[in-house]
């Protein structure tokens, strides 16, 4: 149980395009989910943290005009680099959990974006 | 702020022999602790977790992770490695104010046959 499924797996497109990610929890409801970033050989780095039916929290540095998050169900959450430049380059990973302090989050395989 | 520390970019060590990979915490409430495993351009795998309780958790695949309150640590252990323990491994806090997890820098972990 407890399954993250996040799509796609990997974009490859040109500077100025948009492109949107989505993440899923399959067999549990999450009404919150988290957005993270990985560069190459380095931690995970929190981007926000998505809020079902209300506004996502960003964090400090993470534009939100950039980085647009909806989380319009108990099952969805989609992240859109808007207007993509090479430097938003990266490996994102979404994550959910149940409901509750002492469950653990689960992730989803993350997106490979590669921006020309 | 709550934040990790994991002190070993890379751990070598031959297959059969015992593995530990360190984690240290700081975190102003009582910790949650948790270890994930990450294969190559994949999302990272639930290994085990500390909420309260006995300080030594036992978790998936034979990784086990100790609690130790007075050292703030969470090291990550297992008896015997395997080749396909070869990973990259990261420790992560949550406090009870924050539902965010916070990891540390990662620790990459090479089993030789």
């Amino acid at each position: 149980g407890a399954v993250v499924s996040q799509h796609p797996s990997r974009v490859i497109c040109k500077s100025g395009t948009s492109v949107k990610i989505e993440c899923r929890s399959l067999d549990f409801q999450a009404t919150t989910m988290f957005w993270y970033r990985q560069f190459p050989k380095q931690s995970l780095m929190l981007m926000a943290t998505s809020n079902e039916g209300s506004k996502a929290t960003y964090e400090q540095g993470v534009e939100k005009d950039k980085f647009l998050i909806n989380h319009a169900s108990l099952t969805l959450s989609t992240l859109t680099v808007t207007s993509a430049h090479p430097e938003d380059s990266s490996f994102y990973i979404c994550s959910a959990s149940i409901e509750a302090n002492n469950q653990p989050q689960h992730f989803g395989d993350g997106t490979r974006l590669s921006i020309l | 702020a709550q934040s990790v520390a994991q002190p070993e970019d890379q751990v070598n060590v031959a297959e059969g022999n015992p593995l530990t990979v360190k984690c240290t915490y700081s975190v102003s409430g009582n910790p949650y602790l948790f270890w994930y495993v990450q294969y190559p351009n994949r999302g990272l795998q639930f290994l085990l977790k500390y909420i309260t309780g006995d300080n030594l958790v036992k978790g998936s695949y034979g990784f086990e992770a100790e609690f130790n309150k007075s050292q703030t640590s969470f090291h990550l252990k297992k008896p015997s490695a395997l080749v396909s323990d070869s990973a990259l491994y990261f420790c992560a806090v949550r406090d009870t104010g924050r539902r965010a997890l916070t990891f540390g820098s990662g620790t990459r972990l090479q089993v030789q046959p």
